[in-house]
């Protein structure tokens, strides 16, 4: 069964730093493009950074340029989001998503969700 | 960036009845669009990829159609388990972007 479980998530001050991480299992990691997508309380999906399978290419929404990145180690099957400078708008669950094709594409697998909350 | 709207915003319907959701692109997405369902505490779950393929495993009571700006997510009779949160995503250019989604409700 394919599976993606995150982690990390936490109530962070404004300013601060976290670092989620995504454990994937049943299936191989390497070949695929995967994504970070947030949910703020009672809001819409936003499709915040996406990373291709050697971590060569990565994209962010403007929301968070500058600020996140992402990485991925395809030894341990685990991507990763460094959150930086972090804001009270950042404030959401985290899900990370793998897409259906090697090549990218739709979503088909979701985490659970680690919630990060930037308050102080 | 490529703004997505779906309509209606909420759809009250009854279980054996048909709901049919609208998702429209401000440019074309050409096939390029899927739909998610979302339950309240559970992250999205992929029914549509590329406009009109089911994804593994959803009923043959969801389908989609469309391409270009305008797409369909058709629940043809629903079950007590589809009341939820549908959205829409295009990925034919970065930002991904998600439709704000339409809301099937118990009538």
């Amino acid at each position: 069964e394919m599976q993606l479980v995150e982690s990390g998530g936490g109530l962070v001050q404004p300013g601060g730093s976290l670092r989620l991480s995504c454990a994937a299992s049943g299936f191989t990691f390497s070949n695929y493009w995967m994504y970070w997508v947030r949910q703020a309380p009672g809001e819409g999906l936003v499709c915040v950074s996406l990373i291709n399978p050697d971590g060569a290419i990565t994209k962010f929404a403007d929301s968070v340029k500058g600020r996140f990145t992402v990485s991925r180690d395809n030894a341990k099957n685990t991507l990763y989001l460094q959150m930086n400078s972090l804001r009270a708008e950042d404030t959401a669950i985290y899900y990370c998503a793998k897409s259906i094709v090697m090549s990218g594409g739709d979503l088909d697998v979701w985490g659970q969700g680690t919630m990060v909350t930037v308050s102080s | 960036e490529i703004v997505l709207t779906q309509s209606p915003a909420t759809l009250s319907l009854s279980p054996g009845e048909r709901a049919t959701l609208t998702c429209r692109a401000s440019q074309s997405v050409s096939r390029h669009l899927g739909w998610y369902q979302q339950k309240p505490g559970q992250a999205p779950r992929l029914l549509i990829y590329d406009a009109s393929q089911r994804a593994p495993g959803i009923p043959a009571r969801f389908s989609g159609s469309g391409s270009g700006t305008d797409f369909t997510l058709t629940i043809s009779t629903l079950e007590a388990e589809d009341f939820a949160v549908y959205y829409c995503q295009q990925r034919t250019v970065w930002p991904r972007t998600f439709g704000p989604g339409t809301k099937v409700e118990i009538k």
